[in-house]
């Protein structure tokens, strides 16, 4: 069966350091997304791509994170300057059309910021 | 945003039982889902429901939907320890959008 796919699974970065999170979607779906949960909080949206471009973002997307979809599989997303605060899961997600479709989420990635 | 927020926040029940999760959301959707997740893992799909249905079944599982009330149930039957988990209902984040948003969950605890 078809999965998205992120590596890797556990990143430990120092705080101020740049961190690139990777997902490979599934192949032929056309939106993807990021997601965060903070431990024990609930999962938050962060933003959606489609199309080579952001469709959706919420607040916390803000000028220190960015993404990117360098080729046809991979989904990244970039943290420039770590804080403490973001250390989190995160979770890659994609869905194959518009509206009333699934999305389909990868097993995360535990950054810890330290 | 459409948040939608689940209760109980938690719920401890024996194998055997039947488990109702609650969810409440603030505007009109067009559809409403519910994720399962297990500790630590990412989350899975369990069922969809349309704005034009009112109840849905998949196995195990009931969903119903009122939208005059803007809420919406899921209802595990005959729990087993492995449905231990949390359960959120999901909307989405813009209405013409596709993100979804999720509640803080109803974390399941199924004792055998």
């Amino acid at each position: 069966e078809p999965e998205v796919t992120q590596t890797p699974s556990h990143q430990v970065t120092q705080m101020g350091q740049e961190v690139i999170l990777r997902c490979v979607p599934i192949s032929n779906h056309l939106y993807f997304y990021w997601y965060r949960q903070i431990l024990g909080q609930k999962v938050e949206f962060l933003v959606s791509f489609y199309n080579n471009e952001i469709s959706e973002k919420s607040e916390i997307f803000d000028d220190q994170f960015s993404v990117e979809r360098p080729d046809g599989s991979n989904f990244t997303l970039k943290i420039r300057s770590t804080k403490l605060e973001d250390s989190a899961m995160y979770f890659c997600a994609s869905s194959e059309a518009r509206s009333g479709t699934e999305a389909f989420f990868g097993q995360g990635t535990r950054l810890t910021v330290v | 945003s459409q948040q939608g927020e689940e209760d109980p926040q938690a719920l401890s029940i024996q194998e055997g039982e039947n488990a109702t999760m609650n969810c409440s959301y603030k505007t009109s959707i067009n559809n409403l889902q519910w994720y399962r997740q297990n500790s630590g893992r990412g989350l899975v799909h369990l069922i969809l429901i349309r704005s034009n249905e009112r109840e849905k079944h998949s196995g195990r599982l009931r969903v119903t939907l009122d939208t005059s009330k803007k809420s919406s149930s899921l209802l595990i039957t005959a729990s087993r320890a492995a449905d231990t988990a949390s359960y959120f209902c999901a909307t989405f984040y813009n209405q013409a959008g596709t993100a979804l948003i999720f509640g803080k969950g109803t974390t399941l605890s199924v004792s055998s």
